[in-house]
This record gives C-alpha cells, structure tokens and sequence, in this order.
C-alpha cells in the first residue's frame, strides 16, 4: 500500500538554529498538507499546496516558517530560526484530488520536533 | 472558544464495555465530519466518516446532529486494542482542510 513518506522521523535542535523536513506524498496525489500538532492537541493546517501552488498558508508563521512543493511532488517545510515553541509533530498529509471536503488525507509518520 | 470541542477524559473503561464520545463544533457552515484514530506517537488515521443518516462500521457508531451541532461515536464490546486518541474532525467547502478537535483519549483496561 502506498505511503506518504516524511523525513527525518526525529529532529534535536537548538533555538535560533535552521531545521528543515521533507514529505513525499502519495503518487498522483495532487494535494499536500502540512500540520503542526503540539502534544496534547489536534494538528493544525499550516500550509497547503494544490500541485506546486500555495492554496492556503494563513496559520503559517511567515516571519520564520516557508514551506515550497516546487515541482508540484514532494515538499519542504523550513523553519528558521527555530524557537522553542516550535517543539511538536509535524506532519504531512497528501489527497489524491483538489482538496474537496469528503476525500480522505493519508498522513505520513510525521517527523517530532524538539527544540532546546 | 475553540472550532470543534472534545472532552480530552482520559475515559477508563474495562473490555467489553460500551464508551461513548461526544464532540461539538462552532461553525454551522462545516460540510464533511469524521472521526480520526491516532495512536501513541503515531499519525492520525481515519476511523470513519460521519453522516447525517448515521453510520455503523462493527463494533463502532457516528452519529451526526446538525441542528444541535454535535458528533458522537459509539464504541461497543471494548477492545485492548481500542486504547487510542480519538479525534473529531471536521471540514467546510473549498480546500479540504481538517480541523481538528483536540482528541479525546481511551484506555480500556483489561
């Protein structure tokens, strides 16, 4: 069964430090998500791309968060500097069509996030 | 006051018992529901979806009330395996976005 990858699974970092995670989503799936989940709380929608297009990044912090999908496959999401706020799962998610409501998003493994 | 609210428990409850959760969103706009499980230090998966009608996968149940604005999930004859985050969620038309509730957390004890 085919997977959404993400890479590294874990991540130690020291604030004010460059930190930057890859996903590669589902073949054919045009749609990719990222989320932050902070322990103890659902994720959140940081970013999302349609293709290589950016359909919505309205809870990215863009002061210090960016995150591209430049040949509409896989994606980076980057973060500098870190700060320790930013201390949580981050996971990516990919769907096959243009993000209506009723498909189904296949996460991957997520990659944790620890910032001292 | 948060989107979609849960009861974050932990809920206790002994195999073979009957659990039910309850969720309740803000937005009377929202379109699509469901129920994600997730794991200890796993990614999210879907459980199920959630339908007006109602909906029934074995031993588990969703319930949708628009005009109340709740979702529910019944879980029968527990199992060990059961023990998980369960997550409300729901979306509105265009992106697809998921949002989430913060979880509600089960234990079922042997």
């Amino acid at each position: 069964e085919a997977e959404v990858a993400q890479s590294p699974r874990y991540k130690i970092t020291e604030k004010s430090q460059a930190v930057a995670f890859w996903c590669d989503p589902i073949s054919g799936h045009a749609t990719l998500y990222w989320y932050r989940q902070i322990l103890g709380q659902g994720p959140e929608l940081l970013v999302q791309f349609q293709d290589e297009s950016v359909v919505d990044d309205s809870q990215l912090p863009k002061d210090r968060f960016s995150a591209e999908r430049l040949k509409g496959v896989d994606s980076t999401l980057k973060i500098q500097p870190a700060e320790l706020g930013d201390s949580a799962m981050y996971l990516c998610a990919s769907s096959l069509g243009i993000g209506f409501s009723q498909e189904t998003q296949y996460f991957g493994p997520g990659t944790r996030l620890l910032v001292l | 006051r948060k989107e979609v609210e849960q009861d974050p428990g932990p809920f206790n409850v002994p195999e073979g018992a009957t659990v039910a959760f309850n969720c309740t969103y803000s937005n009377s706009a929202s379109q699509s529901f469901f129920w994600y499980r997730q794991d200890c230090r796993k990614e999210p998966k879907l459980l199920m979806s959630v339908y007006s009608s109602g909906n029934e996968d074995g031993r588990f149940t969703a319930q949708l009330n628009r005009a109340s604005q709740y979702i529910s999930l019944l879980i029968r004859d527990s199992k060990l395996s059961d023990s998980a985050t369960y997550l409300c969620v729901e979306t509105r038309g265009g992106t697809g976005k998921l949002i989430f509730g913060q979880g509600t957390t089960l234990q079922v004890k042997p």
